[in-house]
């Protein structure tokens, strides 16, 4: 079976630009969590999503938002990227929720110039 | 709040050596879920190990173990006869009752020299 995928892989953007990130998550898992990991740090959650519906979300600002589709697949927005946005962004997904092993996708590294 | 905290930044040894990842964590909920993840230089993070806080048996599993210990609120990490290939970054997480968020730890950065 597939694992988690993301796309895409690796994407520079300049300040102030908008931002998509794609995730797929395992056959039969229906919770997507996004996290954000700063490069030398642990990872920081940012959005559960289950069923479709937002269940969960960390101390990010309104610039992030995320949605899932009725496949349960989900996309990560970023508005108005600022230098420290940059950032390893990692999609996980999980059966129902967090209680559940979360397994990750590769992960989609972003650089704001 | 919740919190995960690894103390180690760092740990380097020398192949075949045992060594030891300590992970303490905070939480105000009664039933919770603790996690041990491995991201080798590729990035991606791999899962090792699930435990929930009814559960207080220790496990194993080949060269890892793990002993949970609610008394001390710890989720330490042995690999035993180290090898290279576990050289890695190795997180400790900690999911709430909703499990609608975890929580990492820093972070423990194991260096394993041939």
């Amino acid at each position: 079976d597939a694992g988690v995928t993301q796309s895409p892989t690796h994407l520079i953007k300049t300040r102030g630009q908008q931002v998509t990130l794609r995730c797929s998550p395992i056959s039969g898992h229906k919770s997507v969590s996004w996290y954000q990991q700063v490069l030398g740090q642990g990872p920081q959650f940012i959005f559960q999503y289950y069923e479709k519906e937002e269940r969960g979300r960390g101390n990010f600002p309104d610039r992030f938002s995320a949605r899932q589709f009725p496949n349960y697949s989900s996309e990560l927005n970023v508005n108005a990227l600022l230098l420290g946005d940059s950032a390893l962004y990692l999609c996980a997904s999980s059966l129902r929720t967090g209680r559940e092993t979360q397994y990750f996708g590769p992960g989609t590294r972003l650089l704001v110039l | 709040a919740q919190k995960v905290t690894q103390a180690q930044t760092e740990i380097s040894v020398v192949e075949k050596e045992d060594v030891t990842l300590d992970c303490v964590y905070e939480t105000r909920d009664t039933t919770y879920y603790l996690f041990w993840y491995k991201q080798p230089p590729s990035g991606e993070l791999v899962f090792l190990i699930r435990r929930n806080s009814f559960d207080e048996q220790n496990e194993i599993s080949g060269r890892y173990s793990w002993n949970f210990q609610k008394s001390t609120s710890s989720f330490n990490f042995t690999i035993t006869a180290s090898q290279v290939v576990d050289s890695a970054v190795y997180f400790c997480a900690l999911t709430g009752t909703g499990g609608f968020k975890t929580i990492f730890g820093a972070g423990t950065r194991l260096f394993v020299k041939a």
